[in-house]
């Protein structure tokens, strides 16, 4: 398996509190992902980067933010979580070799009460 | 804006059959399709991917087809085994990658 972990694992929490998710890898690739997925709706991008401070929206960014300060860290961060935030939250990274594809990390599923 | 699609979110194959699952995609700018297997609590994992500029790419008991008059691609599973009952993601690649909604594939012994 590629060298991803994402922490927690599993997090229930409240509608109005912060919440940060964490991704660690150790295969000092490039490119990293938040990915969200939900029933009916497949894998959605949140967020991505592209390099140390380098980051980008995806297709539902709205209501999170990221941070990577550096290589091996990207934190996605929820900054007063609503019932819609919850979800199974995926991390993947990629290489940068041509068309790379994407390693998963094993997710963390998110309640928000 | 549903630029992927996997029409049947579910499908049921007796063990050593066939299995074909499918995808749409609306985009002929696409250059790079993948499909993606997922068990329960774990991520997503590559399976096969293919290139715009073919139409068949085989790995052992998967084949992946691409159709690009018809903007579809397909994924064969033969023999199928139970250990592939999983939901399988299509994608495709173009300045990001997108995602089909996933077909649960359940394979019967």
């Amino acid at each position: 398996d590629a060298g991803i972990t994402q922490s927690p694992r599993h997090k229930v929490t409240e509608t109005g509190t912060p919440v940060t998710l964490r991704c660690h890898q150790t295969e000092n690739h490039r490119y990293m992902y938040w990915y969200r997925q939900d029933p009916g709706h497949g894998l959605r991008l949140i967020h991505y980067s592209y390099g140390v401070k380098d980051t980008d929206k995806g297709e539902v960014s709205d209501g999170y933010s990221v941070s990577r300060s550096k290589t091996e860290d990207f934190l996605l961060t929820l900054e007063s979580a609503t019932s819609s935030q919850t979800s199974v939250y995926f991390c993947a990274i990629r290489g940068t070799g041509g068309v790379s594809p994407l390693h998963f990390g094993n997710g963390t599923r998110l309640t928000v009460t | 804006d549903q630029q992927v699609k996997q029409n049947s979110p579910s499908l049921s194959v007796q063990e050593g059959r066939i299995s074909i699952l499918n995808c749409d995609y609306t985009n002929s700018m696409f250059d790079y399709f993948l499909w993606y297997k997922k068990y329960p609590a774990e991520g997503p994992t590559f399976l096969i991917s293919i290139s715009s500029i073919k139409d068949k790419n085989e790995d052992g008991r998967f084949t992946v087809f691409l159709n690009k008059s018809a903007k579809h691609l397909s994924l064969h599973i033969v023999p199928s085994q139970p250990g592939d009952s999983a939901v399988y993601f299509c994608a495709v690649s173009g300045s990001r990658l997108t995602f089909g909604e996933g077909t649960q594939l359940t394979v019967n012994p």
